[in-house]
């Protein structure tokens, strides 16, 4: 059964970068079957798509931050991770890893999620 | 970006009575295969979204079937035929069809 697990700084300051990594049990990273998103849910409020990168280090942003997300992915490994820039109070939120299948394209397995605060 | 409007934002429930929850999206979610690219999620208290419900119609692997999701275009239902306590949460409706993905607002699902 697969697993993933995110992992990485509770706490963040305003202007720094955000970095998390999301491990990946019971299953390959590499395997073609599947996208690797990230996903984020600011405290009381929905969900929101953050990317995906692919088997072969494809990415897809979303354009709202688009110019401070990067996705990259470690198959030695078997981990995916998140790094996004120049964060602010606006980027406190619960951050889930999460894998979907790449031709429905729905998310059949997520992480438990990690809560990560900007401030200084 | 699709739109996705939910609603009711709150739905209060009786156990063993049905509950619907509906789901709008701002263009049609047909893919050129011929099916609906939206998925239901239920976010239960504490824990991360767990799927329920992929491309409009079809029950993941475990999901009760209790639980049914219909639509087409861009109206969307999910429907709980008699619902049981472990069902409170909140539950998301999901456009897969084009990126950015785009989740709908919620709907939180409480026992009376």
């Amino acid at each position: 059964q697969v697993q993933l697990q995110e992992s990485g700084p509770g706490l963040v300051k305003p202007s720094e970068t955000l970095s998390l990594t999301c491990t990946v049990s019971g299953g390959s990273i590499s395997s073609s079957s599947y996208y690797w998103n990230w996903i984020r849910q600011p405290p009381g409020k929905g969900l929101e798509w953050i990317g995906y990168i692919s088997y072969s280090g494809n990415t897809n942003y979303n354009p709202s931050l688009k110019s401070r997300v990067t996705l990259s992915l470690d198959t030695s490994k078997n981990q995916f991770s998140l790094n996004l820039t120049s964060v602010t109070a606006a980027d406190t939120a619960v951050y889930y890893c999460a894998r979907e299948e790449r031709f429905y394209y729905y998310m059949d397995v997520w992480g438990k999620g990690t809560t990560v605060t900007v401030s200084s | 970006d699709i739109v996705m409007t939910q609603s009711p934002l709150s739905l209060p429930v009786t156990p063993g009575e049905p509950a619907s929850i509906s789901c709008r999206s701002s263009q049609s979610l047909l893919h050129t295969n011929g099916y609906y690219y939206l998925d239901w999620y239920l976010q239960r208290p504490g824990q991360s979204p767990q799927l329920l419900i992929y491309l409009s119609s079809n029950r993941a692997s475990g999901v009760p079937d209790r639980f049914s999701g219909s639509g087409s275009g861009t109206n969307f239902t999910l429907k709980i035929s008699r619902v049981e306590a472990e069902d409170v949460g909140i539950y998301f409706c999901m456009q897969a069809l084009q990126t950015p993905l785009t989740f709908g607002g919620g709907t939180k699902v409480e026992i009376k």
